[in-house]
This record gives structure tokens, C-alpha cells and sequence, in this order.
């Protein structure tokens, strides 16, 4: 069974300061990785993808992740942050059944 | 290229009555998936088709919840007897299949309060 861990509900950065928001998951094999984000009363938005290759991976808006195995992680990082990056931030994982399984989420505040 | 529509985006029921979500994927997606999403929680997988078959619908409640994806028109997600519980948000999503299949595109979303 494939499961992802989200352990921050909620992370409060300053305007201009870096972000690393944390996915950590469980899947026996090399999963799919995804993270999104999802602004107030919108859909999700895909934010990048890993599936195999180079584990560090763009996406768009300056957002990056990197795929590690030896920590079951794919933690995504952006290095300045800007006032409408405030959003929800989902990482999912997905082991080859179409289905993924999602986090829990974590809220991004900014602060200016 | 118009993204995954939904439609409608809001929807109030009383108890009892019957909601239906409609959902047209993009342009050349011939898989949908629906979600469901409570307030502080992620995403819960409902129910996977393709056109005109259900692929896997683990994640649906057995009763009062159908999905279907025609050949023609929308997929729609249908709650009959709706129960103050039911209300959240419905996401569809819809993927082209084949090399990109893993890769999901999501619509705005139907939010569902059941009075």
C-alpha cells in the first residue's frame, strides 16, 4: 500500500525567505511523485512530477523538489518566496495504478 | 485548450434530495477520476473511468454514490438522498492515459452543502 506523510499542517514564511515544505512516503518500489498546490476555493494545480531520471526535478513558478530514496522523501524547496505563493501544497504519490494517494496538506502563510 | 471543466461550481441540497456533478475532461483525456475533499483534509479517491467503464471505484461509498463516463458528454457523479455528511468539495480529474497517464489534470471543483 502506498501512503504519503505531510508532517507540517502549517508553515509561516516571510516574503522574500526560502521554503522547503516536507513529503515523506511509503511505497515498496520507486513511486510517481507530485506535488500541487491549491489556492482558496480553487482546484489543484500541478506543480511538478518525478517519475524517473535526474531526482532533482523543476517545476514551475521556481519551485523544485528532490527525490530522495534513501529518506523516503521529496521535499519541495523554492528560494524566495513571494506573497502569492500563500496556498495549500499537496504531495501524492502514486505506484503505478493510476490512483495516487494524497497528503494531508500544508497551509503556506506569508508573511510580508 | 480549455482545462477540466466542472460545472455546477456551487450546489446547495436539502436533505434527501439528489445532487449531480458534472464533469468534462480536456480535450483528448479519456480517463476521470473523481475526489472528494473535506475542510483540512486532502484529496480522497472515489472512483476511476474511462469511457463508458468504471476501472476501479474502491474509494465510493456503496450506497447512494453512482458514476458514469458515456461515450458521449460529461462524466457525472450522482448522490441520491443526500445527508448533511456529504458535503465537501468533489474534484474531477481527468489524464490522457498512455505515456502520461500517471499525470492528472484537476477542474475548479464542486463545493456540495447539504442543508
Amino acid at each position: 500500500a502506498q501512503s504519503v506523510t505531510q508532517p507540517d499542517i502549517h508553515i509561516t514564511v516571510s516574503e522574500g525567505a526560502s521554503l522547503e515544505l516536507r513529503c515523506n512516503y511509503s511505497y515498496g518500489a520507486t513511486p510517481y511523485l507530485f506535488w500541487y498546490v491549491q489556492s482558496p476555493g480553487q482546484g489543484l494545480q500541478l506543480l511538478l512530477k518525478y517519475f524517473s531520471g535526474d531526482t532533482l526535478v523543476q517545476g514551475i513558478k521556481g519551485f523544485e523538489a528532490e527525490f530522495k530514496r534513501s529518506q523516503s522523501s521529496f521535499n519541495l524547496r523554492k528560494p524566495s518566496v513571494h506573497w502569492s505563493d500563500a496556498a495549500e501544497y499537496f504531495c501524492a504519490v502514486e505506484g503505478g495504478s493510476y490512483i495516487p494517494t494524497f497528503g494531508r496538506g500544508t497551509s503556506l502563510i506569508v508573511h510580508p | 485548450n480549455a482545462g477540466v471543466m466542472q460545472n455546477p461550481r456551487h450546489l446547495v441540497r436539502r436533505r434527501g434530495q439528489e445532487a449531480r456533478l458534472r464533469c468534462s475532461p480536456m480535450k483528448g483525456h479519456s480517463h476521470v477520476y473523481w475526489y472528494r475533499q473535506l475542510p483540512e483534509e486532502g484529496l480522497k479517491f472515489m472512483v476511476y473511468l474511462q469511457k463508458e467503464n468504471i476501472i476501479d471505484e474502491s474509494g465510493m461509498p456503496k450506497e447512494r454514490f453512482s458514476a458514469e463516463f458515456p461515450k458521449e458528454g460529461p462524466s457525472i457523479l450522482r448522490i441520491q438522498q443526500v445527508v448533511r455528511g456529504d458535503s465537501a468539495a468533489y474534484f474531477c480529474a481527468s489524464s490522457p492515459g498512455g505515456e502520461d497517464g500517471e499525470t492528472q489534470y484537476f477542474g475548479p471543483g464542486t463545493r456540495l452543502l447539504v442543508l
